[in-house]
């Protein structure tokens, strides 16, 4: 277990509609990415939060928004949801600035029909 | 032509045989060097990590990196079945904000 929580596990849902996955990262991480893992692309980096802050941008659309609240948990934001959003989306966290010991949560499936 | 090619295998190998694993790059500015395990419906999991050029040794594994060549390897010895799985190179350069993931070798370790 790394101690990154992600919810929901799985979620089903139509297209044009909004959904919101969740990240609790590792007790004492400031950092969390959000990433997106499709079996053409792989894993693509989304966007990046540190303290609450926006620190790094990645391949995120703009139907796409994150935010980190003061206790430190992240939300990803997905809205007018199309069939090519389908994918998992992980959350990973690190204890500082840097992500190369970032941790990842069990990730969140996306299905949209 | 992605920034990280990495061959999808997938790669049987008997167990207790050595298994190499390569990724290959073509932006210069990377620096730190990664290798994450994936077992299927899991997150990646952090391996090993390696700054710059060099070799790195943890238990069974080995990560070598050659920046000359832009080329980095992940040597598993003695291969155990509970080792099958998908195997991420990341790469991220010194802003070390994005990693940037190879697609991934599967890896099957057969008793």
């Amino acid at each position: 277990d790394s101690g990154v929580t992600q919810t929901p596990k799985h979620l089903i849902t139509a297209t044009g509609q909004r959904v919101t996955l969740r990240c609790s990262p590792r007790s004492g991480d400031l950092s969390v990415y959000w990433y997106q893992q499709s079996l053409d692309q792989g894993l693509q980096f989304l966007i990046q939060y540190y303290n609450g802050e926006e620190r790094a941008k990645g391949n995120i659309l703009e139907r796409f928004s994150a935010q980190q609240f003061p206790d430190l948990h992240s939300e990803l934001n997905l809205s007018s949801l199309e069939l090519g959003d389908s994918a998992l989306y992980f959350c990973a966290s690190s204890a500082g600035v840097m992500n190369t010991e970032a941790f990842f949560g069990q990730g969140t499936r996306l299905t949209v029909v | 032509q992605k920034e990280v090619e990495q061959d999808p295998g997938p790669l049987s190998v008997p167990e207790g045989a050595i298994v190499s694993l390569n990724c290959t790059y073509s932006n210069s500015a990377f620096q730190y060097f990664m290798w994450y395990r994936q077992y299927s419906r899991k997150g990646p999991e952090l391996l090993m990590y390696t700054y710059s050029s060099g070799n790195k040794e943890d238990g069974r594994f080995t990560a070598q990196v050659d920046k000359s060549s832009k080329y980095i390897s992940l040597f598993i010895r003695d291969s155990q079945p509970s080792d099958s799985a998908t195997y991420l190179c990341a790469m991220s350069g010194n802003s070390g904000y994005a990693l940037n993931f190879g697609k991934g070798t599967s890896l099957l370790v057969t008793p």
